[in-house]
């Protein structure tokens, strides 16, 4: 199947710095990605759709200053938390549909970020 | 938008014998409806999904029915085992080629051996 990668698989910053979370896929074309955050047991809640060469969608509530998402190739999706505080701390997720693959509907998750800010 | 919601949220169970997640979405434009388990600190497992041209699929003994008429759909996992044990979440979407899932709130299945 499909694989997507992230990095890094864990990171650990310090209040008011800025941390950039990588999401590629490896072996396919995504023209469109998904970020997800995760709070300890709670579900996936998108934060916004990454697409290739134009700006990300942002769901009501989330910060497209402060969550900058960059889809700069086919391949990768950026995720750059600005000015982390502790709330932000959080397990991040992103997910890809396997453009005109042979399985339309799969997305295909990367192995997630986990985030703490002290 | 979307709108799923998940029952249980939490359900124990013996080994072998069954369980069974129930789901229900509010978007009738949905026509793909997964299930994911989940392991602590891992992302997100694909184990059976349905499209909404099928009204029931089974893999061993994972099986997924989906009644489109009243917008639910559920998991049914028969024989568990103690590695059942995890959260799993149902979720729907309209075009999921390139729109976004929508999660249920997840169910954490106990096993007990």
């Amino acid at each position: 199947g499909a694989v997507v990668s992230q990095h890094p698989s864990w990171v650990i910053c310090k209040s008011g710095t800025s941390v950039k979370i990588e999401c590629r896929s490896l072996d396919f074309q995504a023209t469109t990605m998904f970020w997800y955050r995760q709070f300890p047991k709670q579900s996936l809640m998108l934060m916004a759709t990454s697409n290739e060469g134009s700006k990300a969608t942002y769901e009501q509530g989330v910060e497209k200053d402060k969550f900058l998402i960059n889809h700069a190739s086919l391949t990768l999706s950026t995720l750059t938390v600005t000015s982390a505080h502790p709330e932000d701390s959080s397990f991040y997720i992103c997910s890809a549909p396997q453009t005109g693959g042979p399985s339309f509907y799969e997305q295909y998750f990367g192995p997630g970020t986990r985030l703490t800010v002290t | 938008g979307e709108n799923v919601e998940q029952h249980p949220s939490t359900l124990s169970v013996q080994e072998g014998d069954s369980a069974v997640i129930k789901c229900t979405y509010s978007d009738s434009a949905s026509n793909y409806f997964p299930w994911y388990k989940q392991e602590l600190g891992k992302r997100p497992q694909l184990i059976i999904d349905i499209r909404s041209n099928v009204g029931e699929k089974k893999d061993q003994r994972i099986a997924v029915t989906l009644n489109k008429t009243a917008k639910h759909f559920s998991l049914h996992i028969t024989e568990t085992q103690p590695e059942d044990s995890a959260v799993y979440f149902c979720a729907a979407s309209p075009n999921p080629g390139n729109t976004p899932l929508v999660f249920g709130k997840g169910t954490r299945l106990s096993v007990i051996a």
